[in-house]
C-alpha cells in the first residue's frame, strides 16, 4: 500500500508569492491532518479535514492559510503572501476514521523556504 | 489532553534492547497511549499503541501501567536506524483532541 503522499518535497517562494502544499492520503483513508513543524520545534496541529468538510482549523493562521480537501483529488494546504515566518517543514497525515484506535499516519512532509 | 513527560535523551547499545519511558499520570480512561518516532527530518512514524493491555507488532512492545500512569516502549534489539526522537502521546478523539507532540525523547543508539 502506498502511504501518505505529499509534493513537493521542497518547495521555495519569494515572500508574497503563494505555496500550494498536496496531500494524497493512504488508500481508504478519508481523513486528513495537515501539521507544521518550526526549525528545532515541534509538531503543531493546523487543521483536521474530511471529505469536502472541515472539522477543526483550531492550529490555523487566521489570515493568509487554508485549507480544502475535495471529493476528489488531492487535500491542499495554501498559504498566500508568504513571509519568512512560514519557512518550515509541513506534514500532512490520514486516518481511516476519527478514533483514538485508528492511528494517524504521516507524509515525509514538504519544507517550505521563503526568500 | 493529559500530558506526558519523557526523558530528554537516552542511549543504548546496538543489539540491546531500548526502554523508553513515559508519565502520563493524568490520563483519563478513553485516552490511548501513542508512541511515534521521527527520524532527523523524516515524517513522524507511527510505531503502537494502546489503552490498558500490553501490546506488541512488528515493531515494539509496549508495556502500559495497571494504573495507567505510566507506560515503557520497547525496542527488542536496537539498530543504529533506530537513532530517532520518540513521543509519547496521550490521545482521544473528542472536541478539541489532537495529536500533541511534545519535545520527546531523543533516543541514541551506539554501536
Amino acid at each position: 500500500n502506498a502511504g501518505v503522499m505529499q509534493n513537493p518535497r521542497h518547495l521555495v517562494r519569494r515572500r508574497g508569492q503563494e505555496a500550494r502544499l498536496r496531500c494524497s492520503p493512504m488508500k481508504g483513508h478519508s481523513h486528513v491532518y495537515w501539521y507544521r513543524q518550526l526549525p528545532e520545534e515541534g509538531l503543531k496541529f493546523m487543521v483536521y479535514l474530511q471529505k469536502e468538510n472541515i472539522i477543526d482549523e483550531s492550529g490555523m493562521p487566521k489570515e493568509r492559510f487554508s485549507a480544502e480537501f475535495p471529493k476528489e483529488g488531492p487535500s491542499i494546504l495554501r498559504i498566500q503572501q508568504v513571509v519568512r515566518g512560514d519557512s518550515a517543514a509541513y506534514f500532512c497525515a490520514s486516518s481511516q476514521a476519527w478514533s483514538g484506535n485508528q492511528p494517524q499516519h504521516f507524509g515525509d512532509g514538504t519544507r517550505l523556504s521563503i526568500l | 489532553d493529559a500530558k506526558t513527560t519523557q526523558p530528554t535523551s537516552m542511549d543504548c547499545a546496538e543489539g540491546r534492547a531500548a526502554n523508553l519511558p513515559c508519565n502520563h499520570s493524568t490520563i483519563s480512561g478513553n485516552e490511548y497511549v501513542y508512541w511515534y518516532r521521527q527520524i532527523h527530518s523524516q515524517g513522524p512514524q507511527y510505531i503502537i499503541h494502546g489503552l490498558k493491555n500490553n501490546e506488541t507488532n512488528e515493531m515494539a512492545s509496549l508495556i502500559i501501567t495497571e494504573d495507567r500512569k505510566s507506560s515503557t516502549l520497547i525496542l527488542p534489539h536496537a539498530t543504529l536506524r533506530d537513532t530517532a526522537v520518540y513521543y509519547c502521546i496521550a490521545y482521544y478523539t473528542g472536541a478539541n483532541s489532537k495529536l500533541t507532540f511534545g519535545k520527546g525523547i531523543t533516543l541514541s543508539v551506539r554501536p
